[in-house]
């Protein structure tokens, strides 16, 4: 069956913009979550969302990341402003509740 | 808070070597334990997991024990092959208050195997 799926896979942008990154769980996961993998901070949990419950966003850097998660289903990861320490790999992983968590291929992020 | 502790790499083998990556873990309560390998220009793909004490997860030959009285969750395989190239990261999740199961990662270890 289709895994997780991410776009853009490369996305490069430049200081000061706003960039949306997208993710496509497994149908009927209920359970998502984003990761930022970078060469200095290895791979870090940003945020959750499971059903209709408030998210989890106690990993969110700065209030300049912000995510949605429209009817249960497809994630956006939202950006403002970025910044050059902003470039690394972001994740998305789906699961059923309590889970195994699979993961897209990722989106690589560079900050000019 | 939760922590991932494993060995730096990278480390290089010959084809058949016997591998062990260290991996300790810090977590209040019971964690379950993962092994993730991300094969070069792949996503993270599960390798093995274990939810509690004295488990041993297994899969492609890896095993890794659950060790609560040493918080370790070692990865071993007997005789690893060039295919095995990759970075091996090790992780914990423990299931939070809103159900959730955020992983908490250890900085990776690449392994280069060599014929």
């Amino acid at each position: 069956g289709a895994g997780v799926s991410q776009s853009p896979s490369n996305k490069v942008t430049e200081k000061g913009k706003d960039v949306e990154l997208r993710c496509d769980p497994i149908s009927g996961h209920t359970a998502l979550y984003w990761y930022r993998q970078s060469l200095g901070q290895g791979l870090e949990f940003l945020i959750y969302f499971q059903g209709n419950s408030a998210p989890d966003k106690s990993g969110l850097p700065s209030d300049r990341f912000s995510a949605e998660r429209t009817g249960g289903s497809v994630s956006t990861l939202t950006i403002q402003r970025t910044q050059q320490e902003d470039s690394a790999v972001y994740l998305c992983a789906s699961s059923s509740l309590a889970d195994t968590q699979y993961f897209g291929p990722g989106t690589r992020l560079t900050v000019l | 808070g939760n922590s991932v502790t494993q060995m730096e790499g990278p480390v290089t083998l010959s084809e058949e070597a016997f591998l062990t990556i260290n991996c300790t873990y810090t977590a209040t309560g019971y964690p379950s334990l993962f092994w993730y390998v991300q094969y070069p220009g792949e996503g993270l793909q599960l390798l093995l997991k274990a939810t509690k004490a004295d488990d041993k997860g297994s899969n492609k030959g890896f095993e890794a024990t659950y060790r609560k009285e040493t918080t370790s969750f070692h990865l071993e395989k007997g005789s690893v092959q060039v295919s095995d190239s990759a970075v091996y990261f090790c992780a914990l999740a423990r299931r939070d208050t809103g159900g959730g199961n955020k992983l908490t990662f250890g900085t990776g270890t690449q392994l280069k195997v060599e014929l």
